[in-house]
């Protein structure tokens, strides 16, 4: 079992839709969380960090429940520039571990 | 203006080869790390590097090894290339004390035939 696991998609959504990712996690050791953005054939970048009290940005809402190993990120009024692989990431022992990504298609 | 640089951007070689891909930051950061994303995109760490000091390494053959020569760069020299290394390899980096925030170089695209 992969430590970060992530519905793969592809997610295709209509413009102006709000759109949930979910994301779990088996490493309980793990110390925080981030969802990292990566366009096609780009580097990843850090979108947001994840706190347990849940955090805002903008459009862009993210949650980790401890409890469950559980963390989401929600994406309001999405445009189609929000088009591109989201990776949710744990961080623990010094390293960052990745998951799989979910692909996020906007449609006009 | 480039915050992680990496050379080259695109690598195809015979299997067997031997090649090198270079990293640099002028973030000043002290933490530097090299990834490799498979076909099926998924990123796994490969190495880091701490001021010059491998702190990571996971288990990665042996064909690969890294090399510091000051705390702004960090190369990847691969032996012997088989098919499976074809991939892109990022390398980051993150200012010492905050491993979490990592920025990424544009990767390079290697592909083995």
């Amino acid at each position: 079992r992969k430590e970060v696991e992530q519905d793969p998609g592809p997610f295709n959504v209509p413009e102006g839709a709000t759109v949930a990712f979910n994301c779990t996690y088996s490493n309980s050791a793990s110390q925080s969380f981030f969802w990292y953005r990566q366009d096609c054939r780009k580097e990843p970048k850090l979108l947001m960090s994840v706190y347990s009290s849940g955090n805002e940005d903008g459009r862009f809402t993210a949650q980790l429940n401890r409890a469950s190993q559980y963390i989401s990120l929600l994406i309001r009024d999405s445009k189609l520039s929000d088009s591109a692989t989201y990776l949710c990431v744990g961080f623990g022992n010094e390293k960052l571990t990745f998951g799989t990504g979910t692909r996020l298609t906007i449609i006009p | 203006d480039t915050a992680v640089s990496q050379t080259p951007k695109y690598l195809v070689t015979q299997m067997g080869n031997d090649k090198s891909i270079k990293c640099e930051q002028n973030l000043g950061h002290d933490t530097m790390y090299w990834y490799k994303q498979d076909s099926k995109k998924f990123l796994k760490i490969m190495f880091s590097y701490n001021n010059k000091e491998l702190i990571i390494n996971e288990t990665v053959p042996n064909r690969f090894s890294p090399k510091s020569p000051d705390k702004a760069h960090l190369n990847l020299h691969i032996n012997s290339l088989e098919l499976g290394d074809s991939a892109v390899y990022f390398c980051a980096s993150s200012p010492t004390g905050t491993y979490n925030e990592q920025f990424f170089g544009p990767g390079t695209r290697l592909t083995v035939l």
